[in-house]
């Protein structure tokens, strides 16, 4: 199989705290992983591409102080969100890979974020 | 950018009924990939597709690469209730990793 978690699967907090999400491959070594933030009803928009041991490769528009990401291991990477903001609301969704090409992105169930 | 126009944006259908979506881009893909999301969960992987002119199904799901390498179709056929979702295509680009998103087609099955 091809199972991705991510943790919390909800979390609230107040504007101004830092939250962490969790995103973990349990069944295989992923050595790419990727974010990504859906808006509701609305398609899934790239956040970052992280590589096992380097430095995440943020798309234009995401600010890489606000959205920190570490792929530590090959099975987990994790995204904060520091000083969040109501704006920052919405559902964040990781995936992973097996290899840096690629070929096949398995999803996690995603991360609902509200910002109070 | 790049652009992957997606379409129907949604469908009403009735259970039995055969539905079709497709996807075009602007460029060309190397790998096309259909995934289906349900509510308040991440895109499950239907059908990966890696060659030009490809035709692969899982059940009742059916999708082909186009040979243009432009275009994708997926097909679903004698549709259930569980059916039910937003399915989205994605592209990778003959470069890199990272995958594009169509808007998604919302399906929508009445028992």
């Amino acid at each position: 199989g091809a199972v991705v978690s991510q943790h919390p699967s909800r979390v609230i907090c107040k504007s101004g705290t830092s939250v962490k999400i969790e995103c973990r491959s349990l069944d295989f070594q992923a050595t790419t992983m990727f974010w990504y933030r859906q808006f509701p009803k609305k398609s899934l928009m790239l956040m970052a591409t992280s590589n096992e041991g380097s430095k995440a490769t943020y798309e234009q528009g995401v600010e890489k102080d606000k959205f920190l990401i570490n792929h530590a291991s090959l099975t987990l990477s994790t995204l904060t969100v520091t000083s969040a903001h109501p704006e920052d609301s919405s559902f964040y969704i990781c995936s992973a890979s097996r290899d840096r090409l690629a070929y096949e992105q398995y999803f996690g169930p995603g991360t609902r974020l509200t910002v109070t | 950018g790049q652009q992957l126009n997606q379409s129907p944006q949604s469908m009403f259908i009735q259970e039995g009924e055969d539905v079709s979506m497709n996807c075009t881009s602007s460029s060309i893909f190397n790998t096309w990939l259909w995934y289906k999301q349900e509510p308040g969960e991440g895109p499950v992987l239907l059908i990966a597709l890696y060659k030009a002119g490809e035709l692969t199904s899982n059940g009742r799901l059916t999708a082909q690469f186009g040979i243009t390498r432009k275009d994708s179709f997926l097909n679903i056929s004698a549709s259930i209730p569980s059916d039910v979702g937003i399915y989205f295509c994605a592209g990778r680009e003959t470069s890199g990793s990272r995958l594009t998103f169509g808007e998604g087609t919302q399906l929508t099955v009445n028992p």
